[in-house]
């Protein structure tokens, strides 16, 4: 599986924009890229995926590199409750074995009042 | 609609003895998953359904491991022999492919001890 890097942490204060960062250099042409977060206590919440172009939706947006080698979730307006861990994961759209999710460390983002 | 139900969501039991697992995915998600998360661990794939296909047991970490999926809804986890390393949060996820991808939903998980 392409792998993908992310800061272990980041901070960000209620009701300011939270950009998290994702490299994944080794993606290829048919990855999709999928973030997911978990709250404490809870399990793991989709948040977003796209492939080539930006996404938006009512969580957040996905903003996609030209050279597809990195992304960045933008949470527009942070608030307490969006602090959780959130993975960037990568999924083959040719299925094969690539259906599991194989989630890595994520970035822990705490969201001061 | 209802969402990725768990049951029950706390299990605890001794070294030795066998439990069970129940996870009700979505109505017409094809698609089940099972993962488990050790304390501040990242999730760890256990065992894949889909549809009527044989499952994927490749993510079993031993055979006291064993699910299975009736009627293509609700599945169970069983875990023989319970061991104090099997102690973890047991997630259920299930899914739909549309388009070439999917999107997994959650579970709340079932926190098992073993003591």
């Amino acid at each position: 599986d392409a792998k993908t890097t992310q800061p272990n942490s980041m901070e960000s204060n209620e009701e300011e924009p939270v950009h998290l960062p994702c490299n994944h250099s080794t993606i290829s042409g048919t990855d999709y890229i999928h973030w997911y977060r978990q709250l404490p206590s809870q399990g793991p919440e989709y948040v977003i995926h796209g492939l080539t172009s930006n996404v938006n939706n009512r969580m957040a947006s996905l903003a996609i590199a030209e050279d597809r080698k990195s992304s960045t979730l933008i949470l527009h307006r942070a608030t307490l409750r969006d602090a959780a861990v959130y993975y960037c994961i990568l999924r083959d759209i040719g299925g094969g074995s690539n259906y599991k999710l194989t989630f890595g460390k994520g970035t822990l983002l705490t969201v001061n009042p | 609609g209802a969402g990725v139900s768990q049951s029950p969501s706390n299990k605890v039991t001794e070294k030795g003895k066998d439990v069970e697992l129940r996870c009700d995915p979505i109505s017409g998600h094809t698609a089940l998953y099972w993962y488990r998360q050790s304390l501040g661990q990242g999730l760890e794939f256990l065992i894949y359904f889909q549809g009527n296909s044989a499952p994927d047991k490749s993510g079993l970490p031993s055979d006291r491991f064993s699910a299975e999926r009736t009627g293509g809804s609700v599945s169970t986890l069983t875990i023989q022999r319970t061991q104090q390393e099997d102690s973890a949060v047991y997630l259920c996820a299930s899914s739909l492919f549309v388009g070439g991808t999917d999107t997994q939903y959650f579970g709340p998980g079932t926190r098992l001890t073993v003591l």
